[in-house]
């Protein structure tokens, strides 16, 4: 089955403490995103991927890594994360451009930090 | 610069009442136009996108979009909902740049939560 898997579906953390959320696609799928959700603020892209090796920053991408080797995964790293990326958090992954594509997404990372 | 705007925050309806989202957006240049739906707990879906061609877009569920180019909006519609239909909507916009255009940027609004009531 054609899918995005993101992992883990729920997380609580301490401030300071870094941590990975990791993104799968098995779509063979060239682009990939993060993206945060807050209530008021929709959907707001941290980073993207192009192709392996290849990243760019989204909107907002303070605070936040990501590193692309593989064509199939792309983790969100929180190098030293802090109350306000407290989020819900998606990645997602088209075959090209999400400009004129469909794009798929995971079902979400719940992240609370403390 | 691109940019959408989805006028209402919380549509709610009774079951079986038509509805309408409503979105406009922003852009100097030609557009493409999304509807994504967000049902609880779950990832964003495609719905239904307008690229080129009929200005009246179909896409799953019974919605359909209109693209208005000189009212700038991309406004979602469906004669009569579902229970089923309770959802988050997100209207999302990105630029054509030409075919041998770099852009990746697709822009989504805040998002409409539409209830639909028994």
């Amino acid at each position: 089955e054609a899918q995005v898997t993101q992992n883990p579906r729920y997380l609580i953390t301490v401030t300071g403490k870094k941590l990975t959320v990791t993104c799968s696609q098995n779509m063979n799928h060239e682009y990939m995103s993060w993206y945060r959700q807050d209530p008021g603020l929709g959907l707001r892209q941290i980073y993207y991927s192009m192709n392996v090796e290849v990243t760019d920053k989204g909107d907002v991408p303070e605070g936040y890594k990501v590193s692309r080797k593989e064509k199939r995964n792309f983790p969100l790293i929180l190098e030293s994360p802090s109350p306000n990326q407290t989020s819900l958090y998606f990645c997602a992954s088209s075959l090209r451009r999400p400009t004129n594509e469909k794009l798929f997404f995971g079902s979400g990372t719940q992240l609370s930090v403390l | 610069a691109q940019s959408v705007t989805q006028l209402d925050s919380q549509v709610p309806v009774f079951e079986e009442a038509p509805v309408e989202l409503r979105c406009n957006y922003s852009s100097s240049v030609s557009v493409y136009l999304f509807w994504y739906v967000q049902y609880p707990n779950q990832g964003l879906q495609l719905l239904l996108k307008y690229l080129s061609g009929s200005t009246l877009v179909k896409g799953i569920n019974g919605f359909e979009a209109e693209f208005n180019k000189s009212q700038t909006s991309f406004h979602l519609r469906k004669p009569s909902v579902h229970i089923s239909d309770t959802a988050e909507y997100f209207c999302a916009v990105s630029v054509w740049h030409g075919s041998g255009g770099s852009n990746y940027k697709l822009t989504f609004g805040k998002g409409t939560l539409l209830t639909v009531n028994p």
